[in-house]
Protein backbone atom coordinates (compact mmCIF):
# COMPACT_ATOMS: atom_id res chain seq x y z
CA UNK A 1 0.00 0.00 0.00
CA UNK A 2 1.00 3.45 -0.93
CA UNK A 3 2.62 5.21 2.26
CA UNK A 4 0.88 8.07 3.07
CA UNK A 5 2.55 11.26 5.21
CA UNK A 6 1.23 13.54 7.42
CA UNK A 7 3.28 16.44 8.56
CA UNK A 8 4.12 17.83 10.98
CA UNK A 9 4.34 14.89 13.69
CA UNK A 10 3.66 17.41 16.90
CA UNK A 11 2.28 20.17 16.49
CA UNK A 12 1.60 22.85 19.71
CA UNK A 13 -0.39 25.99 19.26
CA UNK A 14 -1.91 28.94 21.39
CA UNK A 15 -5.96 28.35 21.89
CA UNK A 16 -7.06 30.47 19.21
CA UNK A 17 -4.55 30.18 16.98
CA UNK A 18 -5.03 28.67 12.99
CA UNK A 19 -3.61 25.62 12.48
CA UNK A 20 -3.20 23.40 9.52
CA UNK A 21 -2.87 19.66 9.17
CA UNK A 22 -0.88 18.00 6.14
CA UNK A 23 -1.54 14.53 4.23
CA UNK A 24 0.56 13.94 1.08
CA UNK A 25 -1.13 10.93 -0.56
CA UNK A 26 0.34 9.15 -3.90
CA UNK A 27 -2.55 9.06 -6.28
CA UNK A 28 -5.44 11.43 -6.73
CA UNK A 29 -7.99 8.12 -7.26
CA UNK A 30 -8.56 7.86 -3.77
CA UNK A 31 -11.37 8.23 -0.83
CA UNK A 32 -9.40 10.43 1.65
CA UNK A 33 -10.82 10.82 5.29
CA UNK A 34 -9.86 12.77 8.97
CA UNK A 35 -10.18 11.06 12.30
CA UNK A 36 -8.81 12.19 15.47
CA UNK A 37 -8.56 10.18 18.49
CA UNK A 38 -8.45 11.82 21.86
CA UNK A 39 -6.12 10.59 24.40
CA UNK A 40 -7.40 7.57 26.06
CA UNK A 41 -10.31 7.84 23.64
CA UNK A 42 -11.92 5.75 20.44
CA UNK A 43 -11.26 7.13 17.53
CA UNK A 44 -13.74 9.29 15.38
CA UNK A 45 -14.53 9.83 12.06
CA UNK A 46 -14.31 13.82 10.66
CA UNK A 47 -15.15 14.10 7.10
CA UNK A 48 -14.64 12.21 4.21
CA UNK A 49 -13.31 13.65 0.83
CA UNK A 50 -13.28 12.74 -2.50
CA UNK A 51 -13.03 14.19 -6.08
CA UNK A 52 -12.54 17.39 -4.82
CA UNK A 53 -15.35 17.79 -2.26
CA UNK A 54 -16.43 16.49 0.92
CA UNK A 55 -18.88 13.76 0.62
CA UNK A 56 -19.84 13.28 4.69
CA UNK A 57 -18.79 15.33 7.85
CA UNK A 58 -19.57 14.43 11.52
CA UNK A 59 -21.24 16.39 13.86
CA UNK A 60 -17.88 17.72 15.01
CA UNK A 61 -16.37 18.54 11.55
CA UNK A 62 -18.41 22.23 12.22
CA UNK A 63 -17.43 25.69 10.98
CA UNK A 64 -13.84 25.97 12.50
CA UNK A 65 -12.76 23.60 10.39
CA UNK A 66 -11.93 22.76 6.79
CA UNK A 67 -10.06 20.26 4.16
CA UNK A 68 -8.78 20.86 0.60
CA UNK A 69 -6.90 19.99 -1.86
CA UNK A 70 -5.02 23.17 -2.67
CA UNK A 71 -2.22 22.09 -4.77
CA UNK A 72 -3.65 18.43 -5.97
CA UNK A 73 -1.37 16.56 -4.36
CA UNK A 74 -1.28 17.78 -0.39
CA UNK A 75 -4.57 17.05 1.78
CA UNK A 76 -4.85 19.50 4.51
CA UNK A 77 -7.21 20.13 7.04
CA UNK A 78 -7.48 23.04 8.46
CA UNK A 79 -8.72 24.40 11.89
CA UNK A 80 -9.27 28.03 12.06
CA UNK A 81 -9.26 29.17 15.67
CA UNK A 82 -8.33 26.24 17.91
CA UNK A 83 -9.51 25.22 21.30
CA UNK A 84 -8.52 23.16 24.12
CA UNK A 85 -10.90 20.51 23.18
CA UNK A 86 -9.27 20.62 19.69
CA UNK A 87 -5.96 18.79 21.31
CA UNK A 88 -6.07 15.33 19.91
CA UNK A 89 -3.97 12.96 17.37
CA UNK A 90 -5.56 13.62 14.30
CA UNK A 91 -5.05 10.88 11.39
CA UNK A 92 -5.77 11.63 7.54
CA UNK A 93 -7.03 7.90 6.53
CA UNK A 94 -7.36 6.68 2.76
CA UNK A 95 -9.03 3.76 0.95
CA UNK A 96 -8.77 2.74 -3.32
CA UNK A 97 -12.72 2.68 -3.13
CA UNK A 98 -15.87 3.61 -0.81
CA UNK A 99 -16.45 0.77 1.89
CA UNK A 100 -13.35 -1.05 1.36
CA UNK A 101 -10.07 -1.05 3.31
CA UNK A 102 -9.19 1.58 5.14
CA UNK A 103 -5.19 2.76 5.73
CA UNK A 104 -4.22 5.48 8.00
CA UNK A 105 -1.46 8.16 8.11
CA UNK A 106 1.26 8.38 10.64
CA UNK A 107 -0.93 10.87 12.34
CA UNK A 108 -0.26 14.68 13.70
CA UNK A 109 -0.41 15.24 17.78
CA UNK A 110 -1.68 18.41 18.46
CA UNK A 111 -2.03 20.23 21.68
CA UNK A 112 -3.83 23.58 22.50
CA UNK A 113 -2.16 25.17 25.16
CA UNK B 1 -26.98 5.49 17.90
CA UNK B 2 -25.01 3.01 16.63
CA UNK B 3 -22.97 1.32 19.14
CA UNK B 4 -19.86 -0.88 18.66
CA UNK B 5 -18.66 -2.34 22.08
CA UNK B 6 -15.16 -4.15 22.49
CA UNK B 7 -14.34 -7.05 24.69
CA UNK B 8 -12.43 -6.83 26.99
CA UNK B 9 -11.35 -3.31 27.69
CA UNK B 10 -8.06 -4.66 28.52
CA UNK B 11 -5.95 -7.90 28.49
CA UNK B 12 -2.50 -9.16 29.88
CA UNK B 13 -1.23 -11.93 28.65
CA UNK B 14 2.52 -14.12 29.17
CA UNK B 15 4.52 -14.18 25.94
CA UNK B 16 3.12 -17.43 23.39
CA UNK B 17 -0.42 -17.20 25.03
CA UNK B 18 -3.38 -17.14 23.03
CA UNK B 19 -6.32 -14.60 22.97
CA UNK B 20 -9.46 -13.81 21.72
CA UNK B 21 -11.06 -10.23 21.16
CA UNK B 22 -14.94 -9.60 20.77
CA UNK B 23 -16.74 -6.81 19.09
CA UNK B 24 -20.33 -6.30 19.06
CA UNK B 25 -22.53 -4.14 17.30
CA UNK B 26 -25.49 -3.15 17.30
CA UNK B 27 -26.55 -2.90 13.73
CA UNK B 28 -25.25 -4.67 10.79
CA UNK B 29 -22.11 -3.26 9.30
CA UNK B 30 -20.93 -3.01 5.89
CA UNK B 31 -17.16 -3.20 6.51
CA UNK B 32 -15.91 -4.68 9.36
CA UNK B 33 -12.38 -3.94 10.22
CA UNK B 34 -9.54 -4.74 12.47
CA UNK B 35 -6.78 -2.48 13.98
CA UNK B 36 -4.09 -2.38 15.92
CA UNK B 37 -2.66 0.51 17.20
CA UNK B 38 1.26 0.19 18.17
CA UNK B 39 2.43 1.62 21.30
CA UNK B 40 3.93 4.70 19.09
CA UNK B 41 0.25 5.48 18.29
CA UNK B 42 0.08 4.11 14.80
CA UNK B 43 -3.04 2.45 13.21
CA UNK B 44 -2.24 -0.52 11.32
CA UNK B 45 -5.31 -2.04 9.32
CA UNK B 46 -4.63 -5.93 10.16
CA UNK B 47 -8.18 -7.51 8.50
CA UNK B 48 -11.08 -6.06 6.05
CA UNK B 49 -13.61 -8.60 7.04
CA UNK B 50 -17.33 -8.01 6.13
CA UNK B 51 -18.01 -11.70 6.54
CA UNK B 52 -16.12 -15.22 7.28
CA UNK B 53 -13.03 -15.99 8.31
CA UNK B 54 -9.27 -14.51 7.32
CA UNK B 55 -5.90 -15.28 8.52
CA UNK B 56 -2.63 -13.92 8.83
CA UNK B 57 0.09 -15.64 10.59
CA UNK B 58 -0.57 -15.54 14.03
CA UNK B 59 -3.48 -13.57 13.64
CA UNK B 60 -7.13 -14.64 12.54
CA UNK B 61 -10.75 -12.91 12.36
CA UNK B 62 -13.99 -14.14 11.78
CA UNK B 63 -16.90 -11.99 11.47
CA UNK B 64 -20.52 -13.46 11.82
CA UNK B 65 -22.77 -10.51 10.19
CA UNK B 66 -25.82 -11.61 11.16
CA UNK B 67 -25.69 -12.07 14.68
CA UNK B 68 -23.73 -8.89 15.10
CA UNK B 69 -20.29 -9.59 16.13
CA UNK B 70 -16.57 -10.34 15.28
CA UNK B 71 -13.42 -11.77 17.03
CA UNK B 72 -10.09 -11.64 16.59
CA UNK B 73 -7.51 -14.25 17.43
CA UNK B 74 -4.14 -13.79 18.60
CA UNK B 75 -2.10 -16.72 18.69
CA UNK B 76 1.31 -17.46 20.52
CA UNK B 77 1.21 -13.99 21.32
CA UNK B 78 4.51 -11.73 21.34
CA UNK B 79 5.35 -8.52 23.23
CA UNK B 80 4.87 -6.99 19.75
CA UNK B 81 1.39 -7.40 19.71
CA UNK B 82 0.77 -4.88 22.50
CA UNK B 83 -1.06 -2.23 21.80
CA UNK B 84 -4.83 -1.07 21.45
CA UNK B 85 -7.05 -3.14 19.19
CA UNK B 86 -10.03 -1.60 17.71
CA UNK B 87 -12.67 -2.98 15.26
CA UNK B 88 -14.51 -0.50 13.43
CA UNK B 89 -17.34 -1.13 10.58
CA UNK B 90 -19.94 1.67 8.56
CA UNK B 91 -23.83 1.30 8.71
CA UNK B 92 -24.58 3.00 5.78
CA UNK B 93 -23.05 3.65 2.12
CA UNK B 94 -19.77 5.63 2.28
CA UNK B 95 -16.83 5.16 3.72
CA UNK B 96 -17.15 6.77 7.39
CA UNK B 97 -16.30 4.20 10.23
CA UNK B 98 -17.47 3.64 13.58
CA UNK B 99 -14.89 2.44 15.94
CA UNK B 100 -14.79 0.63 19.60
CA UNK B 101 -13.18 1.75 22.51
CA UNK B 102 -10.36 -0.36 22.04
CA UNK B 103 -9.15 -3.74 23.78
CA UNK B 104 -5.60 -2.84 25.25
CA UNK B 105 -3.79 -6.32 25.11
CA UNK B 106 -0.13 -6.09 27.08
CA UNK B 107 1.83 -9.11 26.34
CA UNK B 108 4.70 -9.85 29.07
CA UNK B 109 8.06 -11.23 28.23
Amino acid sequence: EPEVTQTPSHQVTQMGQEVILRCVPISNHLYFYWYRQILGQKVEFLVSFYNNEISEKSEIFDDQFSVERPDGSNFTLKIRSTKLEDSAMYFCAWAWREDEKLFFGSGTQLSVL
Amino acid sequence: GIQVEQSPPDLILQEGANSTLRCNFSDSVNNLQWFHQNPWGQLINLFYIPSGTKQNGRLSATTVATERYSLLYISSSQTTDSGVYFCAGNYNQGGKLIFGQGTELSVKP
